[in-house]
């Protein structure tokens, strides 16, 4: 079991309103990246934080974005919610800017309707 | 640019029966490679991964996989199967050089019959 914990578990959201996902890295490590993974399909990068700057995006519109605090734990947010953004968002941490020893936290499950 | 394909979106075996989960790369460059399993309302467990070195790769829960160079595949694969390894399986590859990033395959996913 990983120290990656992710929060809430499950929340439901209105198309149009904004969300914040939470995810707490694994001790020791100092980058945080962030996946959503649609229904049926594999997990898909939205961006990383290393060292609590924003170092490497995915394809995702500027409505996602993110935070990392000095003790290295992240935060995504989603502005304007669309019913497309319902997924599983997982959050990876890892020491440094590779992903050889990247962890995944548990997920939030996101329904927006 | 780096990509993995995985074929059939799902494998039938019964227990007791060979595994053999199949991934493809694309990669200009020397790749490094993940399997990950997903159990139903979970996040992704690493299997295995294949960095450098020894081109067949040793997992958790006996599953193995062999880097093939000249056939650009990965397959994951386990000699018996157990009911408890039913679930989703993903391919993966790292891209990137000054960060890194994971590009994950459709999945797999497993079904394991008495």
């Amino acid at each position: 079991e990983t120290g990656v914990t992710q929060s809430p578990t499950h929340l439901i959201k209105t198309r149009g309103q904004q969300v914040t996902l939470r995810c707490s890295s694994q001790s020791g490590h100092n980058t945080v990246s962030w996946y959503q993974q649609a229904l049926g399909q594999g997990p898909q990068f939205i961006f990383q934080y290393y060292r609590e700057e924003e170092n490497g995006r995915g394809n995702f519109p500027p409505r996602f974005s993110g935070l990392q605090f000095p003790n290295y734990s992240s935060e995504l947010n989603v502005n304007a919610l669309e019913l497309d953004d319902s997924a599983l968002y997982l959050c990876a941490s890892s020491s440094g800017q590779g992903v050889a020893e990247a962890f995944f936290g548990q997920g939030t499950r996101l329904t927006v309707v | 640019a780096q990509s993995v394909t995985q074929l059939g979106s799902h494998v039938s075996v019964s227990e007791g029966a060979l595994v053999l989960l199949r991934c493809n790369y694309s990669s200009s460059v020397p790749p490094y490679l993940f399997w990950y399993v997903q159990y139903p309302n979970q996040g992704l467990q690493l299997l295995l991964k294949y960095t450098t070195g020894a081109t067949l790769v040793k997992g958790i829960n006996g599953f193995e996989a062999e880097f093939k160079k000249s056939e650009t595949s990965f397959h994951l694969t386990k000699p018996s199967a157990h009911m408890s390894d039913a679930a989703e399986y993903f391919c993966a590859v790292s891209v990137g050089t000054g960060f890194q990033k994971l590009v994950f395959g459709t999945g797999t996913r497993l079904l394991v019959s008495p």
